[in-house]
């Protein structure tokens, strides 16, 4: 089965760190695209980051960039999410989601993770 | 940025009935628009990729079209499993940005 599993999550003070780690399995992780899309308590979809395959190229929403930073590792089919300075405007669950295809990086999503929640609260 | 607006915020409608969503783009592009469904709880699922292709294991009665800034998305004979948000999103160009959203409500 083709899956993504979330991890990292938690509850975290302003100006604190945290990394997210999504496990990919059932599928090449080498050859996808992989993403992390943030939802807000209540509130719509909002994309956070994108990594190119080898990990070469990495794309940033301007509310994220320069804190937060995307890697991969293809050995373990493992993706994550370094969050520094984080604010409470940070908060929602965070879902990874794979490119549907295996040739462009702008792509749409249809794999997703189930999400982790990450809570920005002193 | 290419601002996602789409509308109604709220749509009520009648199991069996036909659904009508629509998404318009700030910035006009081809057909790299996708639309996601998403239940309380739940990931978003995909059921559009370019502008109006089904997904895989996506019902027939899900169809979308559009192209430039004015995309839409049809759902026939509304089954109960069917009222959820939906989202559409651009990925013609960075940043990619979602829409706000539709609920599909029952009526």
């Amino acid at each position: 089965d083709v899956q993504l599993v979330e991890s990292g999550g938690g509850l975290v003070m302003p100006g604190g760190s945290l990394r997210l780690s999504c496990a990919a399995s059932g599928f090449t992780f080498s050859a996808y695209s992989m993403n992390w899309v943030r939802q807000a308590p209540g509130k719509g979809l909002e994309w956070v980051s994108s990594i190119s395959t080898a990990g070469s190229y990495t794309y940033y929403s301007d509310s994220v960039k320069g804190r937060f930073s995307i890697s991969r590792d293809n050995a373990k089919n493992s993706l994550s999410l370094q969050m520094n300075n984080l604010r409470a405007e940070d908060t929602a669950v965070y879902f990874c989601a794979r490119d549907t295809s295996d040739y462009d990086i702008l792509d749409a999503f249809n794999i997703w993770g189930q999400g982790t929640l990450v809570t920005v609260s002193s | 940025e290419i601002v996602m607006t789409q509308s109604p915020a709220t749509l009520s409608v009648s199991p069996g009935e036909t659904a009508t969503l629509s998404c318009r783009a700030s910035q006009s592009f081809s057909t790299n628009l996708a639309w996601y469904q998403q239940k309380p709880g739940q990931a978003p699922r995909l059921l559009i990729y370019g502008a109006s292709t089904r997904a895989t294991g996506i019902p027939a009665r899900f169809s979308a079209s559009g192209s430039g800034t004015e995309f839409t998305l049809t759902i026939n004979s509304l089954q109960s499993e069917d009222f959820a948000v939906y989202y559409c999103q651009q990925y013609h160009h960075w940043p990619l940005t979602f829409g706000g959203g539709t609920k599909v409500e029952i009526k």
